[in-house]
């Protein structure tokens, strides 16, 4: 069974462009979360996306988005990138939140480098 | 706000001895999560628990949660150098419900030395 994919493995970008990263769960899974993984941060909590509608956010401005398809798989858009934005950029699936433990299921990430 | 600590943040051991790795959360969390990260790579799920008391073993990993205390303990049992890698807890806030997300400790980076 394959586990979560992610594109593209790695991202360069200059201040003030836009990029996109895309995620597909696990076959099953409803429920997409991403997680943004800077030098010396920690797993920030960006977007959590289940059945299509965006269920929690964490604390990033409005720049940071993304949406959840029909089949599940995820965009998320940084618009008017930064330099601190480099970052990893996690994306993990799981079952819809009745059905499961919580337990997340992550992809190898998205390395984005602004310049 | 959720807030989880990691104790220690660097780690550094000899193969063969044991160590405990100490997980706190600072709000109620009715379960909690262990990962693997090795460099360059993604998480890897290593234990899930869901209830007070609960104790999960795997291999030379050995976790546990006490609720009540709010703290969670990854125990290293004659550690070998494969086990190097960063060790992250997650906890969320309160119950389990359709807003719950998880939140990481900043990890735990461990080395076992030969």
């Amino acid at each position: 069974e394959a586990g979560v994919t992610q594109s593209p493995t790695h991202l360069i970008k200059t201040r003030g462009q836009q990029a996109t990263l895309r995620c597909s769960p696990i076959s099953g899974h409803t429920s997409v979360y991403w997680y943004q993984q800077a030098l010396g941060l920690g797993l920030q909590f960006l977007l959590w996306y289940d059945e299509g509608e965006e269920r929690n956010r964490g604390n990033f401005p409005p720049r940071f988005s993304g949406r959840q398809f029909p089949n599940y798989s995820s965009e998320l858009n940084v618009n008017a990138l930064e330099l601190e934005d480099s970052a990893l950029y996690l994306c993990a699936s799981t079952k819809g939140w009745q059905a499961n433990t919580g337990e997340l299921f992550f992809g190898e990430g998205s390395r984005l480098t602004v310049l | 706000e959720l807030k989880v600590e990691q104790n220690p943040l660097f780690l550094s051991m000899q193969e063969g001895k044991n160590y405990t790795i100490y997980c706190n959360y600072s709000t109620t969390s009715d379960r909690l999560y262990w990962y693997r990260q090795d460099p360059g790579k993604s998480l890897e799920s290593l234990f899930v628990l869901l209830s007070n008391g609960a104790v999960k073993q795997e291999g030379r990993l050995m976790a546990s949660l006490d609720t009540k205390a709010r703290l969670s303990t990854l125990h290293i049992t004659a550690a070998v150098h494969d086990l190097s890698a960063t060790y992250f807890c997650a906890a969320i806030s309160g119950v389990w419900t359709s807003g719950s997300r998880l939140t990481f400790g900043e990890g735990t980076q461990l080395t076992v030395n030969p």
